[in-house]
This record gives structure tokens, sequence and C-alpha cells, in this order.
């Protein structure tokens, strides 16, 4: 089964709101990362959160870990049309990442 | 500039013809990676490597092979494509991780096409 779902699985939002995705897990990790991926195109990594942190920012992007729930949630504030993209959470260990099943989301002008 | 290469970029095949996708990173990563994606899925991990002369099946069962005979090169080849195999492959690359995985850094994708 799969070891990170996300949630919405699309969310479309006007240019300037804040979009907030949310990704649960199945098993302990060491981190977690999100990845942006553009329609057609490959993954690029946006952020790593180590499961002994709470919360961490990256320019627009702000993320958070809960390890007693098991849940991470990305936050893009003040979107833009580039945004539109799908997100993808990551679980690693061993060196290998399970991803979840993406949000695709959508940013309208 | 260090990067991550995929080709072909497209491939329309009939069935039963082999095919290889290459995949070329010049970031001098020890790990690599092969994933197929179905359009607006998840990514499912075929293979991985980490090193020379490893190779490893991933999560997802796939008839595919691959084979790292160099660190910056892990070709992915099917003997015999069939319509199944239709579909988006990503190649990726990552370091060593001093705990838990690292970022990987992902190519383009081959879209792959079977008639």
């Amino acid at each position: 089964s799969q070891q990170g779902e996300e949630d919405p699985q699309a969310l479309s939002i006007q240019e300037g709101e804040n979009a907030t995705m949310n990704c649960s897990y199945k098993t302990s990790i060491n981190n977690l990362q999100w990845y942006r991926q553009n329609s057609g195109r490959g993954l690029v990594h946006l952020i790593l959160i180590r499961s002994n942190e709470r919360e961490k920012h990256s320019g627009r992007l702000r993320v958070t870990l809960d390890t007693s729930k098991k849940s991470s949630s990305l936050l893009i504030t003040a979107s833009r049309a580039a945004d539109t993209a799908s997100y993808f959470c990551a679980t690693g260990g061993g060196n290998k990442l399970t991803f979840g099943t993406g949000t695709q989301l959508k940013v309208e002008l | 500039e260090a990067d991550i290469y995929q080709t072909p970029r497209y491939l329309v095949i009939g069935t039963g013809k082999k095919i290889t996708l290459e995949c070329s990173q010049t970031m001098g990563h020890d790990k690599m990676y092969w994933y197929q994606q179905d359009p607006g899925m998840e990514l499912h991990l075929i293979h991985y490597s980490y090193g020379v002369n490893s190779t490893e099946k991933g999560d997802l069962s796939s008839e595919s092979t691959v084979s790292r005979i160099r660190t910056e090169h892990f070709p992915l080849t099917l003997e015999s494509a069939r319509p199944s195999h239709t579909s988006q492959y990503l190649c990726a690359s990552s370091d060593h991780g001093l705990a838990g995985a690292n970022e990987q850094f992902f190519g383009p994708g081959t879209r792959l096409t079977v008639l």
C-alpha cells in the first residue's frame, strides 16, 4: 500500500491565495520531502524536513511535520500561476523514496 | 553543468520491439533510480542501483532490466515491448545520505507508447 497519501487530490485557487496540501504516511520515517512536477516533466525537489523538525521554511514554502499523527503539510503562500503543478510528498528509508499520490494544484489568474 | 539526462524524450514503437531508455548523470552520484508513472498517478520505483555493478528490483514488478557498468550511466531495457508498457519512465539520482534518503534529482522523463 502507498506510504504517502496526499489530499486534496486536486486544488484550484486564484493567484495570490495560499495553497495547503496535506500528506499522511504509515510507517516511521527519517525525513519527509516535497517535490513538484510540472506536466509531463520530471520532479523537482522543493524541501526536506527531518523527523526531529516540526516546521521548515523556504521562500514562499512552509512545511510542517507531525510525527505523532504521521502527517505533513505544505503551504504555498501568495500563489502564482507558475505554481500550477502536481505536488508529491516522499518518505525515505534505506536510501529509497516512496512517493505519495500527489495533489494537482491549479492557480488561476 | 551537472545534470541528469534522459533520451529519447518520446518514443512510439510497435509491439515486440526491443527498446533501451537512456539515462545519464554528470553529478557524480552513486545512487540511481528508475520510476514508472502513469499520467496523473504516483511514481512507482521499478529499479535502483547503489553503484557500479549494483542493481536491485524496486517495489513495482517490471519486465524491464537495467545495468550499471559506469557510474554515470543507467540504461533501462525492454526486450519485447507491449502496450502494457506504455507509461512515463523517470530516471533519478542521489548522493550518499547520512540518515535516510537524500534529495533525488530527476531527469525530464521518457514517455513511451507501445502500439
